[in-house]
């Protein structure tokens, strides 16, 4: 177990609908990334936050959002979904901004968009 | 960033040690090697990382060329629950832009076999 919960664990939705992917991080840590894996691409980096900041950006669609709140917990906002947004979300943590701590991730949400 | 290069597939008898390797022959002088592997879509699991000095923890070794162009994973006695994508990384340096984050390849599918 790493310590780090993402909730729901499986989303069904049509597309054009709005979800939000929901991660705590592991206690004590302040950074929370999110990634991106679907069958064709690996995992892709979609953003970093550091106590509440955003900190770096990478394939994050336009349509995707995020924010770390101050308890520390981070929301993933997937908006307008497409079918090829089905795949699995993964939420990690860190202690620090920027170094050598470890990621360590959640056990991910999957997505279906229908 | 650093590219690293690792074999598709591997496959190592239960019991007996697992040698996994990458390359990384454009790695800089204070870029950090790190190591996870992720069990059929679960979260990817953080192993090992090092810079320079072989690293030893209760999972793995981590053995690194004195040039530091190429590392080896060491699952000391494999067993069927190591069956995993192991994916090897270079983290960029600290000074750079993109230190937060890792990236991930394509990593290598090790089957242990009974």
């Amino acid at each position: 177990d790493s310590g780090v919960t993402q909730t729901p664990k499986h989303l069904i939705t049509a597309t054009g609908q709005r979800v939000t992917l929901r991660c705590s991080p592991r206690s004590g840590d302040l950074s929370v990334y999110w990634y991106q894996q679907s069958l064709d691409q690996g995992l892709q980096f979609l953003i970093h936050y550091y106590n509440g900041e955003e900190r770096a950006k990478g394939n994050i669609l336009e349509r995707f959002s995020a924010q770390q709140f101050p308890d520390l917990h981070s929301e993933l906002n997937l908006s307008s979904l497409e079918l090829g947004d089905s795949a699995l979300y993964f939420c990690a943590s860190s202690v620090g901004d920027i170094g050598i701590s470890p990621l360590h991730f959640g056990n991910g949400t999957r997505l279906t968009v229908t | 960033d650093a590219k690293t290069t690792q074999p598709p597939s591997m496959d190592c008898a239960e019991g007996r040690a697992a040698n996994l390797p990458c390359n990384h022959s454009t790695i800089s002088g204070n870029e950090y090697v790190y190591w996870y592997r992720q069990i059929h879509s679960q979260g990817p699991q953080y192993i090992i990382h090092g810079l320079k000095n072989n690293e030893t923890n209760e999972m793995a070794s981590l053995i690194i060329t004195e040039d530091r162009k190429s590392s080896t994973l060491i699952l000391p006695h494999a067993t069927l629950r190591d069956t995993a994508v192991y994916y090897c990384i270079v983290r960029p340096s600290i000074s750079s832009g993109s230190a937060r984050q890792l990236t991930f390849g394509s990593g290598t599918q090790l089957t242990v076999l009974p």
